[in-house]
C-alpha cells in the first residue's frame, strides 16, 4: 500500500495526450514538491519532472507536470512508443522519509 | 555526469544480513543526500532512507529497526546494511543521488545505479 495513489495504468494512441494523477496528503504532497519518475522496464528509474513542474535537461517538452493542493499530475502529449514505461510520483513527508506513489504501466496502444 | 555503480550479495538465507555498497564516479560526495530504494518483483518503489556527506541518516519508519546507513567520504561510497531479513525483502535495490530545492524537502533523485537483485531464499 504506497502513501501517494496513482492509477495502475493509463493508455492512450500515438500522437494523443494523456494525464495521470497523484494523489497524497497535507503531509506530503500538499507541503511539499513532486516529482515524477519514468521506468523503462529492466532498468533504473529515471528523473522526469522535478519540483513540480520542472524538466531536468534532455527532457522533452511534451512531459510536464502540475500541482495543486495535495494532487499532481504528469502529462505527456504528442504519445509515442517510447514512452510505453511505469511511471512514479514521490514526494518527502514531514514525518521526515520519503514517499512514492505505487505507479502507474502506460500502454501506448 | 556522476555515475553510481553498485554491488553485493546477490542470494541471502532468511535472518542473514543484507550488506550493499554504492560508489560514486565524476561527482562531490558533499552537499547531497545518498539514497537507497527498493522495488520488489512487480512492485513499485520504497524509500529505505538516506545519508548525507556528514553522516546524517533518515530512515524509512518501517525498516528503521533493522536498518544501518554508512557512507566513507575517503572513498566516495556509502553503504546499506539490513538485519534479519525474510522473503518480504527480496527486491531489487537501487542507490541514488539525492537534492532538494528551497523550500521544500523533497528529495530529486538526479542520478540512479543500475540496481541488484537481493534474493532471500532458504
Amino acid at each position: 500500500q504506497s502513501v501517494l495513489t496513482q492509477p495502475p495504468s493509463a493508455s492512450g494512441t500515438p500522437g494523443q495526450r494523456v494525464t495521470i494523477s497523484c494523489s497524497g496528503s497535507s503531509s506530503n504532497t500538499g507541503s511539499n514538491t513532486v516529482n515524477w519518475y519514468q521506468q523503462l522496464p529492466g532498468t533504473a528509474p529515471k528523473l522526469l519532472i522535478y519540483s513540480n513542474n520542472q524538466r531536468p535537461s534532455g527532457v522533452p517538452d511534451r512531459f510536464s507536470g502540475s500541482k495543486s493542493g495535495t494532487s499532481a499530475s504528469l502529462a505527456i502529449s504528442g504519445l509515442q512508443s517510447e514512452d510505453e514505461a511505469d511511471y512514479y510520483c514521490a514526494a518527502w513527508d514531514d514525518s521526515l522519509n520519503g514517499v512514492f506513489g505505487g505507479g502507474t504501466k502506460l500502454t501506448v496502444l | 555526469q556522476v555515475q553510481l555503480r553498485q554491488w553485493g550479495a546477490g542470494l541471502l538465507k532468511p535472518s542473514e544480513t543484507l550488506s550493499l555498497t554504492c560508489a560514486v564516479y565524476g561527482g562531490s560526495f558533499s552537499g547531497y543526500y545518498w539514497s537507497w530504494i527498493r522495488q520488489s518483483p512487480g512492485k513499485g518503489l520504497e524509500w529505505i532512507g538516506e545519508i548525507t556527506h556528514s553522516g546524517s541518516t533518515k530512515y524509512n519508519p518501517s525498516l528503521r529497526s533493522r536498518v544501518t546507513m554508512s557512507g566513507d567520504t575517503s572513498k566516495n561510497q556509502f553503504s546499506l546494511k539490513l538485519t534479519s531479513v525474510t522473503a518480504a525483502d527480496t527486491a531489487v535495490y537501487f542507490c541514488a543521488r539525492g537534492f532538494r530545492n528551497r523550500g521544500s524537502g523533497s528529495r530529486i533523485l538526479d542520478s540512479w545505479g543500475q540496481g541488484t537483485l537481493v534474493t532471500v531464499s532458504s
